[in-house]
């Protein structure tokens, strides 16, 4: 099945910093791709997507580019806040619309 | 927005006692409904999906016996552990999904202790 490496965390930023979120996955296709975003207290929400190669997702700031060559889907945003200080999932959707999830990055922004 | 709840957020059961978790879709009708389980700084792991008026299918490695689900309605979804042991305790997390939509709406999740 599907599988994915996400980038360690914590991640721990000044307020307007760039932030870069890594993510690479192994599937058999090309499956979609999705990140996901958990604030304290509340449940996964989705944060973009990408369905093919090349597309770029976007939301609230926050853009990733789904890279084929690579099989990465880097989540990335211009000036953090520290509204964004959340855990943060990459799962690329495999046959049957299940999602694999990766192990989730938190990020902690500092004002 | 899409919303699901979950009920109750926290539990706490002895062991060999069963427990249900309850996943409700609050404004949208779910034709699909998936369980995950998330333990400390790790990953979601799918359990199961559910269809409405169906039996759920289970992931490999999830004893289907020991984790019944339940999808009578498509506003309701049900996990059952039963007979508890301690290394049952984790977070329980479900989504659901309505037709041929990609997207997953989750629940806040539900801690269960085992004591």
């Amino acid at each position: 099945g599907d599988s994915v490496t996400q980038m360690e965390g914590p991640v721990t930023l000044s307020e307007e910093a760039f932030l870069t979120i890594n993510c690479t996955y192994t599937a058999t296709g090309y499956p979609s791709l999705f990140w996901y975003v958990q604030y304290p207290g509340e449940g996964l929400q989705l944060l973009l997507k990408a369905t093919k190669a090349d597309d770029k997702g976007s939301n609230k700031g926050f853009e990733a580019t789904y890279r084929k060559e690579t099989t990465s889907f880097h989540l990335e945003k211009g000036s953090v806040q520290v509204s964004d200080s959340a855990v943060y999932f990459c799962a690329p959707m495999e046959y049957g619309n299940k999602l694999v999830f990766g192990a989730g990055t938190i990020l902690r922004v500092k004002s | 927005g899409a919303v699901v709840s979950q009920h109750p957020s926290r539990v706490i059961c002895k062991s060999g006692t069963s427990v249900k978790i309850e996943c409700r879709s609050l404004d949208f009708q779910a034709t699909t409904m998936f369980w995950y389980r998330q333990f400390p700084k790790q990953s979601l792991m799918l359990m199961a999906t559910s269809n409405e008026g169906s039996k759920a299918t289970y992931e490999q490695g999830v004893e289907k016996d020991k984790f019944l689900i339940n999808h009578a309605s498509l506003t309701l979804s049900t996990l059952t552990v039963t007979s508890a042991h301690p290394e049952d305790s984790s977070f329980y997390i479900c989504s659901a999904r309505w037709g041929s939509s990609y997207e997953q709406y989750f629940g806040p999740g539900t801690r269960l202790t085992v004591t």
